[in-house]
């Protein structure tokens, strides 16, 4: 069965750096594409972005351009986020997820990472 | 950016009542719109995709319609384990923007 599993919580000084990794299992991995989205304390879902692990393209959120990287290793089947320049409303839940079959009309996430609660507090 | 914006906020209900939850985008997004469950400090998971569409596994009461631009969920008759946040989202254009979601309680 399709499984994603992410790393552990983080927590990290204003400024600084987190990279979160998401290890896929129970599927084809370069067939599918990757989201990642957030989740504030209390608040709502927010898309980030999203990745192929087939060619590396990637697509980002505007409000995230320039402190925000997808990457995936193809041999670990493993993707992964950096964010930089953190600030305290950066602190959120980040989530990893699946997506459909690219070719299919239909574009949503069918199977989701735990979260990885990332605190920035100095 | 296209707005999504869910009615109601929050919601009180009782087991064995109809429920329908409903989302507008701000322009037009086909038939692009998913709809999701969460629950407390859990994923969220998918209910609908294509606006009408069941996901596998998924209880018959769900069901999701569109009407232009706006999307209806609704729970035909509401379990115990259905009381969580449901958020709508378009994946019509990036950045997919999901709703504000939609708390649906216990009354």
């Amino acid at each position: 069965q399709v499984q994603l599993v992410q790393s552990g919580a983080e927590v990290k000084k204003p400024g600084a750096s987190v990279k979160v990794s998401c290890k896929a299992s129970g599927y084809s991995f370069i067939d599918y594409d990757f989201t990642w989205v957030r989740q504030a304390p209390g608040q709502g879902l927010e898309w980030m972005g999203w990745i192929s692990p087939y060619n590396g393209y990637t697509n980002y959120a505007p409000k995230l351009q320039g402190r925000f990287t997808m990457t995936t290793d193809t041999s670990t089947s493993t993707a992964y986020m950096e964010l930089t320049g953190l600030r305290s409303d950066d602190t959120a839940i980040y989530y990893c997820a699946k997506n459909t079959n690219p070719n299919s009309p239909f574009r949503y996430f069918d199977n989701w990472g735990q979260g990885t609660l990332v605190t920035v507090s100095s | 950016d296209i707005q999504m914006t869910q009615s109601p906020s929050s919601l009180s209900a009782s087991v064995g009542d109809r429920v329908t939850i409903t989302c507008r985008a701000s322009q037009s997004i086909s038939s692009s719109l998913n709809w999701y469950q969460q629950k407390l400090r859990t994923a969220p998971k998918v209910l609908i995709y294509g606006a009408s569409r069941l996901q596998s596994g998924v209880p018959s009461r769900f069901s999701g319609s569109r009407s232009g631009t706006d999307f209806t969920l609704t729970i035909s008759s509401l379990q115990p384990e259905d009381f969580a946040t449901y958020y709508c989202q378009q994946s019509y254009t990036t950045p997919y923007t999901f709703g504000q979601g939609t708390k649906l309680e216990i009354k």
